[in-house]
């Protein structure tokens, strides 16, 4: 089977730092990705992982462990325009996403 | 280098109509994913098509159905439409099929059956 769980919603603060943690039982792994999607508005790509790691992208980090099924997504310095959905997403062998329900970010003033 | 474009953007139809979507990828890209997008079931795989061929198939029924022409651009057909099937449908571009490469989602186009 596959299953891909995150928080349904997180609250944080204007300038802090929040973790977005993702985890997954999948049938093949080739890659996780996040995606921002805004109210309304298409997903647009965050960052990709496929060796376990940090990978660093300005105030976006991603975090990969295989071995575990797990990953999370960092946010540091928050912004208002922050307030997003996230996704978490797994790519099978063959191409497939898998998709997790998304974690409802709202960041407060 | 423009992005991925979908028609229309919004469409209303009732129940038993069909509708036909289209996306156009990024140029060069050749792999085509349609996915669904509701409130309860988020965002799900419906088929990708690559070099005019169907790659992967989710688990939707007969009634989802699509295609790729030669110059990629994409069209997903949804026959006896019910009130379920009200959605936002996004497609996704790539550079190949089944590979590591990004997705890259177009606006959508948000379907409403009534």
């Amino acid at each position: 089977g596959q299953n891909i769980d995150q928080p349904t919603e997180m609250t944080a603060t204007e300038g802090a730092i929040v973790q977005i943690n993702c985890t997954y039982q999948t049938s093949g792994f080739n890659g996780l990705f996040w995606y921002q999607q805004h109210a309304g508005e298409a997903p647009t790509f965050l960052s990709y992982n496929v060796l376990d790691g940090l990978e660093e992208k300005g105030r976006f980090s991603s975090f990969l462990s295989r071995s575990k099924g797990y990953s999370y997504l960092l946010l540091k310095e928050l912004q208002m325009k922050d307030s997003a959905s996230y996704l978490c997403a797994v790519r099978r062998p063959g191409g497939k996403l898998i998709f997790g329900q998304g974690t409802e970010l709202s960041v407060k003033p | 280098k423009a992005g991925v474009t979908q028609t229309p953007r919004y469409l209303i139809k009732t129940r038993g109509q069909q509708v036909t979507l289209s996306c156009s990828p990024i140029s060069g890209h050749r792999s085509v994913s349609w996915y669904q997008q509701t409130p309860g079931q988020g965002l799900q795989f419906l088929f990708e098509y690559f070099s005019e061929t169907q790659r992967n198939k989710g688990n939707f029924p007969g009634r989802f159905s699509g295609r790729q022409f030669s110059n990629s651009r994409s069209e997903m057909n949804v026959s006896t439409l019910e009130l379920g099937d009200s959605a936002l449908y996004l497609c996704a571009s790539g550079l190949s099929s089944g590979g590591t490469d990004t997705q890259y989602f177009g606006p959508g186009t948000r379907l409403t059956v009534l």
